[in-house]
């Protein structure tokens, strides 16, 4: 087990909603790193945070934003949600601000379904 | 543009045989390569990295420079290794920071 959870599991939503998601990291890790994964994209790199810092930006869009807290654990916000942004939502820790050799650890994933 | 590229969803081969898992890469930088993998019911896991040049459960993976390539091998595939494998490519992001690109995956099956 990695350590990395994520609540909830799974969440059904209807298009216009806006919803939560949750990522704690391992104990110790200071990065946390969010992933959209669907059929036709992929796994997909959002964003990541490094100590309550935002470190990194991939094709995240602009409904859509994340914070990292005091306590490390990280949130992904998705607003105005539309039925293509139904996918699977990862998240990932890692000890240090990123690189090859930091290794990430995943989390079991949030499957979000918006109809 | 970076891209993985892995061409086969879906890979069947027999308990024993060998496997190869295709990853072709796409990165004007020095590139650096990982094979992640996902058992059924389990989270995405690191399988190996290339810079460490390392065998984990008997894969090992070349970076192939002139090829852009960094296939997967085993030599003698075992039913326990079926599974989801993603190639991964360690990118920069627009703001300059790093990021993993993922292939979108093959399925391997093991049959016994």
């Amino acid at each position: 087990d990695s350590g990395v959870t994520q609540t909830p599991k799974h969440l059904i939503t209807a298009t216009g909603q806006r919803v939560t998601l949750r990522c704690s990291p391992r104990s110790g890790d200071l990065s946390v790193y969010w992933y959209q994964q669907s059929l036709d994209q992929g796994l997909q790199f959002l964003i990541q945070y490094y100590n309550g810092e935002e470190r990194a930006k991939g094709n995240i869009l602009e409904r859509f934003s994340a914070q990292q807290f005091p306590d490390l654990h990280s949130e992904l916000n998705l607003s105005s949600l539309e039925l293509g942004d139904s996918a699977l939502y990862f998240c990932a820790s890692s000890v240090g601000a990123g690189g090859s050799t930091d290794t990430q650890y995943f989390g079991p994933g949030t499957r979000l379904t918006v109809l | 543009a970076q891209r993985v590229t892995q061409p086969e969803k879906l890979l069947s081969v027999f308990k024993g045989a060998p496997v190869e898992l295709k990853c072709n890469y796409s990165y004007s930088g020095s590139p650096e390569l990982f094979w992640y993998v996902q058992y059924s019911r389990q989270r995405l896991q690191l399988l190996l990295r290339h810079i460490s040049r390392e065998s984990i459960k008997g894969f090992t993976a070349d970076l192939n420079k002139g090829e852009t390539s960094f296939h997967l091998k085993k030599p003698f595939a075992q039913e326990e290794d079926s599974a989801m494998y993603y190639c991964a490519l360690s990118g920069i992001t627009q703001g300059g920071s790093e990021k993993l690109v993922f292939g979108k995956g093959t399925k391997l099956t093991v049959n016994p």
